[in-house]
């Protein structure tokens, strides 16, 4: 069982730049989250989704887009990269977004834009 | 809305030492509370979780009790361990779902416990 699988594990941009950071489960979960975590801010979210097709903003959306076209998979895109992108993300995936459902992340991609 | 506000860090540790790091809560209705733990270059991790008022969630020696009427939700641990440094994370999850779904975090709380 894999779990949450993140790739890549780092990543380094230039400013302007586009990549896709890859996030899939195998859990069958309906929800998944994007956060990024930065020191003394702790974890904020990006994107989530409640399922396929689904998606909506988080506390810090700007500069990135998502889709949900699979229940396995939720990729995140950075459009143009900007150095305030530089940052540790992290997908996670759950049965529910609320309750007492545990959360599964990934080993998360740190990505430096220069 | 909802948030969560834990004790700055870092704490440093002898081992054995008792540890407890604060967590308090604003939330509508009943969140159910969590600490999460990340160990160095690792993802994060559910370490325990309680789901109602007086529950005491409890894993690796780890204690928090869900209280209340102070809306808190502290980390204790009797005697802690080199291998538990690490940085810990409180959290909440609404009672429903809506936009407000997800988790919420603190800002983390960073542990080194020296030998």
């Amino acid at each position: 069982n894999a779990g949450v699988t993140q790739t890549p594990k780092f990543q380094v941009l230039k400013t302007g730049q586009s990549m896709t950071l890859q996030c899939a489960q195998d859990m069958n979960h309906e929800y998944m989250s994007w956060y990024r975590q930065d020191p003394g801010m702790g974890l904020r979210l990006i994107h989530y989704s409640v399922g396929a097709g689904i998606t909506d903003q988080g506390e810090v959306p700007n500069g990135y887009n998502v889709s949900r076209s699979t229940t396995e998979d939720f990729p995140l895109r950075l459009l143009s990269a900007a150095p305030s992108q530089t940052s540790v993300y992290f997908c996670a995936s759950s049965y529910a977004g609320w309750g007492d459902t545990e959360a599964f992340f990934g080993q998360g991609t740190r990505l430096t834009v220069v | 809305g909802n948030s969560v506000t834990q004790m700055e860090g870092p704490v440093t540790l002898s081992e054995e030492a008792f540890l407890t790091i604060n967590c308090t809560y604003t939330a509508t209705g009943y969140p159910s509370l969590f600490w999460y733990v990340q160990y160095p270059g690792e993802g994060l991790q559910l370490l325990l979780k309680a789901t109602k008022a007086d529950d005491k969630g409890s894993n690796k020696g780890f204690e928090a009790t869900y209280r209340k009427e102070t809306t808190s939700f502290h980390l204790e641990k009797g005697s802690v361990q080199v291998s538990d440094s690490a940085v810990y994370f409180c959290a909440l999850t609404p009672p429903y779902g809506g936009s407000q779904g997800n988790l919420i975090f603190g800002k983390g709380t960073k542990l080194s416990v020296k030998p």
